[in-house]
């Protein structure tokens, strides 16, 4: 059983520029959230996925979008980059979209935006 | 809304030291608490969880008690080791799965 993997695990973007990152999720995971986390702060909930249908947002610009695939293996798609986009964004995967449900992370994108 | 307070880091201590991290939250109802675990370029794994009022998790020493009445999830260990250092985090969640995390604390532990 493979855990939760993202790629890239670094990258260096353009201010204005778009960037994808990709998340695959542990087998037999439905379920994909992500998560951005600036330095030295807690993660913050971006957005859930659930059965290949957004299933939650949080306080982030409509720039940020996802998708997540038959396979569950989801997208984060940011446009526009701002400086204020540098961060570590975590993927994060379970069983199924309920609370008492155990989220997986991967390992990380470390996105710079210059 | 839900909002989880830490205690400020970072923490040094020494090896075979008592560590507490304090960790409050604010939600209504019953929200399943939890600590994650981020070590250096890693990223997050969890450490322990509690799913209702009272319950205490467990794991790899380390503790924390579920308080309704102080709304608190403080994090203990009797004995931490140079491995234990890392960032914690407290988080809870409620309803839909999205985590409200605390800031971390970052904790260094010297031999």
């Amino acid at each position: 059983e493979t855990g939760v993997t993202q790629s890239p695990t670094h990258l260096i973007k353009t201010r204005g520029q778009q960037v994808t990152l990709r998340c695959s999720s542990q087998s037999g995971h439905n379920t994909v959230s992500w998560y951005q986390q600036a330095l030295g702060q807690g993660p913050q909930f971006i957005f859930q996925y659930y059965r290949e249908e957004e299933n939650g947002r949080g306080n982030f610009p409509p720039r940020f979008s996802g998708l997540q695939f038959p396979n569950y293996s989801s997208e984060l798609n940011v446009n526009a980059l701002e400086l204020d986009d540098s961060a570590l964004y975590l993927c994060a995967s379970s069983l199924d979209s309920g609370s008492h449900t155990e989220a997986f992370f991967g390992q990380g994108t470390r996105l710079t935006v210059v | 809304g839900n909002s989880v307070t830490q205690m400020e880091g970072p923490v040094t201590l020494s090896e075979e030291a008592f560590l507490t991290i304090n960790c409050t939250y604010t939600a209504t109802g019953y929200p399943s608490l939890f600590w994650y675990v981020q070590y250096p370029g890693e990223g997050l794994q969890l450490l322990l969880k509690a799913t209702k009022a009272d319950d205490k998790g467990s794991n790899k020493g380390f503790e924390a008690t579920y308080r309704k009445e102080t709304t608190s999830f403080h994090l203990e260990k009797g004995s931490v080791q140079v491995s234990d250092s890392a960032v914690y985090f407290c988080a809870l969640i409620q309803g839909a799965q999205k985590l409200v995390f605390g800031q971390g604390t970052r904790l260094t532990i010297n031999p």
